[in-house]
């Protein structure tokens, strides 16, 4: 079946500007997350929604970064006001609802954003 | 604090030699262990897993990996490389209690001799 798709797979923008990136994971996966991977920071967990619960927003890097999941399915990943620093690798991730599917994350192919 | 370590940035082996990546792990909890390999401009695919019971654990492309308590260790291994298997690879812990999040070493960039 399809997996994690994420859009754009390439973002070029300039400092100062808000960029919103997308995440559709495998149809039936309740739990989403976004994950960072730079050069300097390596991979690194964002923010973490399941089901209907209070996302995990533990590992957003400032308050620049929000996300939000629609309808329990798409997510989207907001910038605000980039900074050359956001450039990286933006990865989302689903995995399945219950006590032995939901250790396993699926990533999608990443967004590569860069910020001028 | 919660951490992953991968010793080797880089490895080269010859195609057809063994291989073996290292990844020990630091974690309060019982943790789930997993390996994953990233091709260039690709995301991540899972490679194998651990969550319990036997722990030496299949995965795909005939990679194995033994989980190692007294050793918090979790390495990687091939018995024979080939060439498509140059790549980075990726360990990572993760637990129940922490939403299962993953916590990724830093990564080791597998590099095949001809």
């Amino acid at each position: 079946g399809a997996g994690v798709s994420q859009s754009p797979s390439n973002k070029v923008t300039e400092k100062g500007k808000d960029v919103e990136l997308r995440c559709d994971p495998i149809s039936g996966h309740t739990a989403l997350y976004w994950y960072r991977q730079s050069l300097g920071q390596g991979l690194e967990f964002l923010i973490y929604f399941q089901g209907n619960s209070a996302p995990d927003k533990s590992g957003l890097p400032s308050d620049r970064f929000s996300a939000e999941r629609t309808g329990g399915s798409v997510s989207t990943l907001t910038i605000q006001r980039t900074q050359q620093e956001d450039s990286a690798v933006y990865l989302c991730a689903s995995s399945a609802q219950g006590a032995t599917n939901q250790e396993t994350q699926y990533f999608g192919p990443g967004t590569r954003l860069l910020v001028l | 604090a919660q951490s992953v370590t991968q010793p080797d940035i880089h490895i080269t082996v010859s195609e057809g030699a063994s291989l073996e990546l290292r990844c020990n792990y630091s974690y309060g909890a019982t943790p789930y262990l997993f390996w994953y390999v990233q091709s260039p401009g690709q995301g991540l695919q899972l490679l194998l897993k651990y969550f319990s019971g036997d722990t030496l654990v299949q995965g795909i492309k005939g990679f194995e990996a033994e989980f190692k308590r007294s050793q918090s260790s979790f390495n990687l291994r091939k018995p024979s490389v080939h060439w498509s298997d140059a790549a980075e690879y990726f360990c990572a812990v993760g637990a129940r209690d922490s939403s299962y999040k993953l916590i990724f070493g830093s990564g080791t960039r597998l590099l095949v001799r001809p």
